[in-house]
């Protein structure tokens, strides 16, 4: 019953550092996001995917790249990390079902990253 | 732009009260979504009720409920004899088919339930 899976959980990076965070479900969804948390705001959505091969920018994108070369699996690349990038950072995907006319995101638990 | 605003940046109630958690939207849309996620310490998010625009009933689930107010853009939430399980943040999210699906968040409240 693993849902959607954020590796790591936890992360403590250098200034200038480089590093991938891996978002993976095994729900056969199409639609996926990654959002940053900070505290005192809602959720901000980073960039999306709406199907394997496919990525857009959201509401903050700079200082990020994504992947989502296999249809589970969707990348977020930091390249030089900065201190205005520690964050919480979560993974949602979802799908849209027509004959209930609804799409839900279902959410990982989240990968707390520090830069110093 | 879509907006999403919670007010209340925090409560607290006794165990076993009522409390209702407010959210307003700002959209020129017609058809969306509107959700309430909890996010516990465990920092998950959890999906508590959703609501389509279109359908007039307010959702219910258990003991949660919605009081949805197209008009006056309006989705609060209603939690029933509180528990102390529901200590958590809240947060209200909207959603458009014509944005694929991107959730505009609230900036959440955060619930404290009492012994």
């Amino acid at each position: 019953n693993a849902g959607v899976t954020q590796t790591p959980k936890f992360r403590v990076l250098k200034t200038g550092q480089s590093m991938t965070l891996l978002c993976a479900q095994d729900m056969n969804h199409e639609y996926m996001y990654w959002y940053r948390q900070d505290p005192g705001m809602g959720l901000r959505l980073i960039h999306y995917s709406v199907g394997e091969g496919t990525t857009a920018k959201g509401e903050v994108p700079d200082g990020y790249n994504v992947s989502r070369l296999k249809k589970q699996n969707f990348l977020l690349g930091l390249e030089s990390a900065a201190p205005s990038q520690t964050s919480v950072y979560f993974c949602a995907s979802s799908y849209w079902d027509r004959s209930l006319a609804k799409n839900i995101q279902y959410f990982g638990a989240g990968t707390r990253l520090s830069v110093l | 732009a879509q907006t999403v605003t919670q007010s209340q940046p925090e409560m607290s109630v006794q165990e076993a009260e009522t409390v209702t958690l407010s959210c307003t939207y700002d959209t020129s849309e017609n058809n969306y979504y509107l959700f309430w996620y909890k996010q516990p310490p465990s920092r998950q998010m959890i999906l508590v009720i959703r609501q389509e625009a279109y359908k007039q009933q307010n959702a219910t689930e258990n003991r949660f409920s919605v009081n949805f107010q197209k008009a006056a853009k309006s989705f609060s939430l209603k939690i029933s004899d509180s528990q102390l399980g529901d200590t958590a943040m809240y947060f209200c999210a909207f959603m458009t088919m014509d944005s694929n699906y991107q959730l505009i968040w609230g900036a959440g409240t955060k619930l404290i339930i009492k012994p």
